[in-house]
């Protein structure tokens, strides 16, 4: 069964910095391209990051650019999000999911969420 | 970015055959794609491509459209359907989401 377990949410206050993790099982973690994607309370879904297999590609949604780090280790089965200088409009639960079909960018499978809350 | 438009909230009743629409700002081919998220839960990839249905859901669930304009079909619907449907298009950069449909079930 694919499962992917997000950790490392919580409250910081704004501008601090913060790491989320997401472990992977149940398929080849390294096969796969991986991705962040957050909804903050009560609203839709926002794509925040994307990370292929080997980490060769890596792409930010403009509002997290220059202040979030994707990154991956393929030996360990994890999936990581590096927050830094967090405003409060960062607050969201943060999921981690799984690029599916191949030739259409989908995530078949998302992990529970890890929530985020940016308050002083 | 391309904006993807969908109407906020329907109702339908148990047995009826519902349809949820999903326009995008500008041509996506056939790049658009149907989630469902029941309260409390992560989302779940229902159909890709705009008619392929994912593995594992009923064959109740359907999609349609190309370009701009896209349908996710649900006949019959059933209690069990009560979610909120997004639909994402993977066709431009960066992909983006609807806001979401909220299904109420009668």
């Amino acid at each position: 069964e694919v499962q992917l377990v997000e950790s490392g949410g919580g409250l910081v206050q704004p501008g601090r910095s913060l790491k989320l993790s997401c472990l992977a099982s149940g398929f080849t973690f390294s096969n796969y391209g991986m991705n962040w994607i957050r909804q903050a309370p009560g609203k839709g879904l926002e794509w925040v990051a994307s990370i292929s297999s080997s980490s060769s590609y890596i792409y930010y949604a403009d509002t997290v650019k220059g202040r979030f780090t994707i990154s991956r280790d393929n030996a360990k089965n994890t999936l990581y999000l590096q927050m830094t200088s967090l405003r409060s409009e960062d607050t969201a639960l943060y999921y981690c999911a799984r690029r599916g079909d191949p030739h259409y960018y989908v995530m078949d499978a998302w992990g529970q969420g890890a929530s985020v809350t940016v308050s002083s | 970015d391309t904006v993807l438009t969908q109407s906020p909230a329907l109702a339908v009743s148990p047995g009826e055959r519902v349809t949820i629409s999903c326009r995008a700002s500008e041509s996506v081919s056939t790049g658009m794609h149907w989630y469902q998220q029941k309260p409390g839960q992560q989302p779940k990839l229902l159909i890709y491509g705009a008619s392929n249905l994912e593995s594992g859901v009923p064959a109740r669930f359907s999609g349609s459209g190309s370009g701009t304009d896209f349908t996710l079909t649900i006949d019959p619907v059933e209690a069990d359907d009560t979610a909120t449907y997004f639909c994402q298009q993977s066709w431009n950069d960066p992909f983006t989401f609807g806001s979401g449909t909220k299904l109420e079930i009668k």
